[in-house]
């Protein structure tokens, strides 16, 4: 069974940096593309950002592009996301899926997700 | 304001069959695969369809996915209350480069 877990989330006042990780339980980690999704509170489902399974190629949603940064660690197993300039908007639960292949294209699903962080940006 | 748009709400009473839509344009829907996704109260979504109709291993027969031009639905038959949660629909955007999700339908077991 794929397990995703999460940490990081936290408060933080806006303008603010986080660090978000997922650990994750999978033998071929490198096989496969990982991403963040984010849910508002009450609100619905949004891609912030892919990385590809060697981390040689990335995407980021428009509303996080130059704010937020997405890598990983095959070794470790575990996929990173750096906030910078956090803003009111940023707050969510932020969740850790993977892709079902290794590389971010048309083709994929988002096959397993981790149980979420709740990042809170406010003053 | 999503690109792929859903309605708010659907119910059924159990044993009923409901269906979800979800409608998007050219540059998504209409030439790429879409998925749906399972959101019970309180957890994190869960891969319900992927490639318009394929379902992973342990997804009920009863949910089935269709495609058809710019729209996709989901169809939940012989409806139980355990199916009471949030559904969402997503497809690769061309124009974006990137997948897209719906604005989620919540579905209610009278």
């Amino acid at each position: 069974e794929v397990l995703l877990e999460e940490s990081g989330g936290d408060w933080e006042q806006p303008g603010g940096s986080l660090r978000l990780s997922c650990a994750a339980s999978i033998f071929t980690f490198s096989a496969y593309a990982m991403s963040w999704v984010r849910q508002a509170p009450g609100k619905g489902l949004e891609l912030v950002s892919v990385i590809s399974g060697s981390g040689d190629n990335t995407y980021y949603g428009d509303s996080v592009k130059g704010r937020f940064t997405i890598s990983r660690d095959n070794a470790k197993k575990a996929v990173y996301l750096q906030m910078r300039g956090l803003r009111a908007e940023d707050t969510a639960t932020y969740y850790c899926a993977r892709l079902s292949g290794p590389f971010y294209s048309d083709y994929v699903s988002f096959d397993s997700w981790g149980q979420g962080t709740l990042v809170t940006v406010s003053s | 304001q999503s690109v792929l748009t859903q309605p708010p709400s659907a119910s059924g009473t159990p044993g009923q069959r409901v269906t979800i839509s979800c409608s998007g344009s050219n540059s998504n829907i209409g030439s790429n695969y879409v998925s749906w996704y399972q959101q019970l109260p309180g957890t994190a979504p869960k891969l319900l369809i992927s490639r318009n109709s394929q379902r992973p291993s342990g997804v009920p027969d009863r949910f089935s996915g269709s495609k058809s031009g710019t729209s996709a639905s989901l169809a939940i038959s012989g409806l139980r209350s355990e199916d009471e949660a949030g559904y969402y629909c997503a497809a690769w955007d061309d124009s974006l480069s990137g997948h897209v999700f719906g604005s989620g339908t919540k579905v209610t077991v009278l």
